[in-house]
């Protein structure tokens, strides 16, 4: 079975532009999750996805936003982008939401603003 | 809020050497609790997982006990090797209605041959 794939792998961007990041979770995987890592504030949650409805999202500025797709494919878009942006977006795949339900992570997308 | 502190690495080991990596949680009420391993240039890995008090997860002779009473998950391993050099992250699971993982801010582990 395929994992989670995430594109592009790398991206490098200017302050002020907007980027979309794209993830195909497991086959048959329904939920889908957004994380942002950086050296600073660790791995923060962005938002979570369910069968195309946002379930939950983080403590993040609207310019983060989201969506999924009927095949459960998501993508996540950042606008305005700020120097503060610069992080690895992982997202993560689940069957279902809910508890225990192990999360399959991506490789991530490496997003460098300039 | 929820919350996990991890020790700071780097933590440098001599191969088969024993490890311990700190990990301890506040949370409200009894979450599930996660080891992931991120090696360089990759996403996260589950390593282990316990979702009730002393339960103890295992994987790749790497263990941890979920112990309620001093609010910790500590990850261990009799014998390092080389290849075990990664980041580790503990992590949490809410059990409210979001499911997010809380992460600890990470263990860097580097084994010298």
């Amino acid at each position: 079975k395929a994992g989670v794939t995430q594109t592009p792998r790398y991206l490098i961007k200017t302050r002020g532009q907007q980027v979309t990041l794209s993830c195909s979770p497991i086959s048959g995987h329904r939920s889908v999750s957004w994380y942002q890592q950086t050296p600073g504030q660790g791995l923060q949650f962005l938002f979570e996805y369910f069968s195309e409805t946002q379930r939950n999202k983080g403590n993040f500025p609207g310019r983060f936003s989201g969506r999924q797709f009927s095949n459960s494919r998501s993508e996540m878009n950042v606008s305005t982008l700020e120097l503060g942006d610069s992080a690895l977006y992982l997202c993560a795949s689940s069957s279902v939401a809910g508890a225990n339900n192990e999360q399959f992570f991506g490789p991530g997308t490496r997003l460098t603003v300039l | 809020g929820d919350s996990v502190t991890q020790m700071e690495g780097p933590v440098t080991l001599s191969e088969e050497a024993f490890l311990t990596i700190n990990c301890t949680y506040t949370a409200t009420g009894y979450p599930s609790l996660f080891w992931y391993v991120q090696y360089p240039g990759e996403g996260l890995q589950l390593l282990l997982k316990a979702t009730k008090a002393d339960d103890k997860g295992s994987n790749k002779g790497f263990e941890a006990t979920y112990r309620k009473e001093t609010t910790s998950f500590h990850l261990e391993k009799g014998s390092v090797q080389v290849s075990d050099s990664a980041v580790y992250f503990c992590a949490l699971e809410r059990r409210d209605s979001s499911y997010k993982l809380i992460f600890g801010s990470g263990t860097r582990l580097l084994v010298r041959p």
